[in-house]
């Protein structure tokens, strides 16, 4: 089983300021390498896959990065709305889930 | 618009089965996996499985195997997801999702979500 860890567990910012979490995995997922947002009482929404491509939709202040075992997801500037929890995903095996970032408001 | 709507919250008695079931519409539902992702309180999401709807194939996460049963049935596109011999810590909420890709490739990436149904396991 392939385990990813985040870092950090929490980030806490404010608005404007620029986001950067990391997801490393236990051994090499190549760039299958997902990143999906969570915001309380909701279900994840994809955001990234294939380690940089934005799925529809996404703006454009989302991006990552990274391949084999670590990767990023930088929120160049954080909106409101963009605090909440992320995910990353590696579907290079049976699928599996890191145990998030929480970005909050500072 | 692409929705799943999946169904009530439940509570079980350890020992007992849950079954959970996901509509799908908006799309033609045989033509994409779902899949079933859990969240118990506090902790990561875990990947339970898949299936196929065309041809009601699935594949298991070992952890779940001889336990959990996926399901659908065609006529109404529903998808189930049956969970026997229930324990206090398979109290979580429950996601179906669609596979991204049509069949028959499958990439294990979930565009769509259901609203989750949290099952609660207690005596």
């Amino acid at each position: 089983e392939i385990v990813l860890t985040q870092s950090p567990a929490t980030l806490s910012l404010s608005p404007g300021e620029r986001a950067t979490l990391s997801c490393r995995a236990s051994q090499s997922v190549s760039n299958y390498l997902a990143w999906y947002q969570q915001k309380p009482g909701q279900a994840p929404r994809l955001l990234i896959y294939d380690a940089s491509n934005r799925a529809t939709g996404i703006p454009a202040r989302f991006s990552a990065s990274g391949s084999g075992t670590d990767f990023t997801l930088t929120i160049s500037s954080l909106e409101p709305e963009d605090f909440a929890v992320y995910y990353c995903q590696q579907r290079s095996n049976w699928p599996s889930f890191g145990g998030g970032t929480k970005v909050d408001i500072k | 618009q692409v929705q799943l709507v999946q169904s009530g919250a439940d509570v079980k008695k350890p020992g007992a089965s849950v079954k959970v079931s996901c509509r799908a519409s908006g799309y033609p539902f045989t033509a994409y996996y779902i899949h079933w992702v859990r969240q118990a309180p506090g902790q990561r999401l875990e990947w339970m499985g898949r299936i196929n709807p065309n041809s009601g194939g699935t594949s298991y996460a070992q952890k779940f195997q001889g336990r959990v049963t996926m399901t659908t049935d065609t006529s109404i596109s529903t998808a189930y997801m049956d969970l026997s011999r229930l324990r206090s810590d398979d109290t979580a909420v429950y996601y179906c999702a669609r596979d991204w890709r049509e069949i028959p490739n499958t990439e294990d990436l979930f565009d769509y979500w259901g609203q989750g149904t949290l099952v609660t396991v207690s005596s």
